[in-house]
């Protein structure tokens, strides 16, 4: 099983729509939790984290952490072409909260 | 300097043949991490060096990878007899203090093992 597990894609959602990303992680006890965003041919830039259980807003942006279920989600609204990305989860380690683990990422495409 | 720099941007080098990485942090960013990501692949941990603590190995795929920072500061990310497996974007992030995970990526060293 790996650390951290996400559908790699792609998501297609019309412009306007809500777009769902989620990501499940293997330790209960991770406490830090982080959704990076990745254009095609360029690094990963931090979007949003999350550190309590519920929902944390920003602009268009809501993380969803539910520690119970192990799973964290992003989701975006009003969907524009411009948030067609790689969404990477990542996860700190209980036993090493400097160590960032990354799933492999969901490739949305949000088209006109 | 203003962000996270890599060098080279790419490089094409010959199975067999050593490779060197370089990256240079944020300017007072005390914590720096190394990353690997193969085509399609999320990013893989590789190792992470914070202040003077003796650095994380333990994301280090073989003996043939090492890591250095002198200074605290540039970090040199080297690579003994290439494979041809060893092909991918390394990504070095650098960030303020340790906790934090709020990593800045620099653009990578796209390398490619013939």
């Amino acid at each position: 099983q790996k650390e951290v597990e996400q559908n790699s894609g792609p998501l297609s959602v019309p412009e306007g729509a809500i777009a769902s990303l989620n990501c499940t992680y293997s330790d209960r006890g991770s406490q830090s939790f982080f959704w990076y965003r990745q254009y095609s041919g360029k690094s990963p830039e931090l979007i949003m984290s999350i550190y309590s259980n519920g929902d944390k807003e920003d602009g268009r942006f809501t993380a969803q952490l539910n520690k119970a279920s192990q799973y964290v989600s992003l989701l975006i609204r009003d969907s524009q072409p411009s948030d067609s990305a790689t969404y990477l989860c990542a996860v700190t380690r209980p036993d090493n909260t400097d160590k960032l683990i990354f799933g492999t990422g969901t490739r949305l495409q949000v088209f006109p | 300097g203003a962000g996270v720099s890599q060098s080279p941007s790419n490089k094409v080098t010959e199975k067999g043949k050593d490779v060197e990485l370089r990256c240079d942090p944020i300017s007072g960013h005390t914590a720096l991490y190394w990353y690997r990501q193969s085509l399609g692949q999320g990013l893989e941990f590789l190792i992470y060096f914070q202040g003077n603590s003796a650095p994380d190995k333990s994301g280090l795929p073989s003996d043939r990878f090492s890591a250095e920072r002198t200074g605290g500061s540039v970090s040199t990310l080297t690579i003994q007899r290439t494979q041809q497996e060893d092909s991918a974007v390394y990504l070095c992030a650098s960030s303020l203090r340790t906790g934090a995970n709020v990593l800045t990526f620099g653009a990578g060293s796209r390398l490619t093992v013939l």
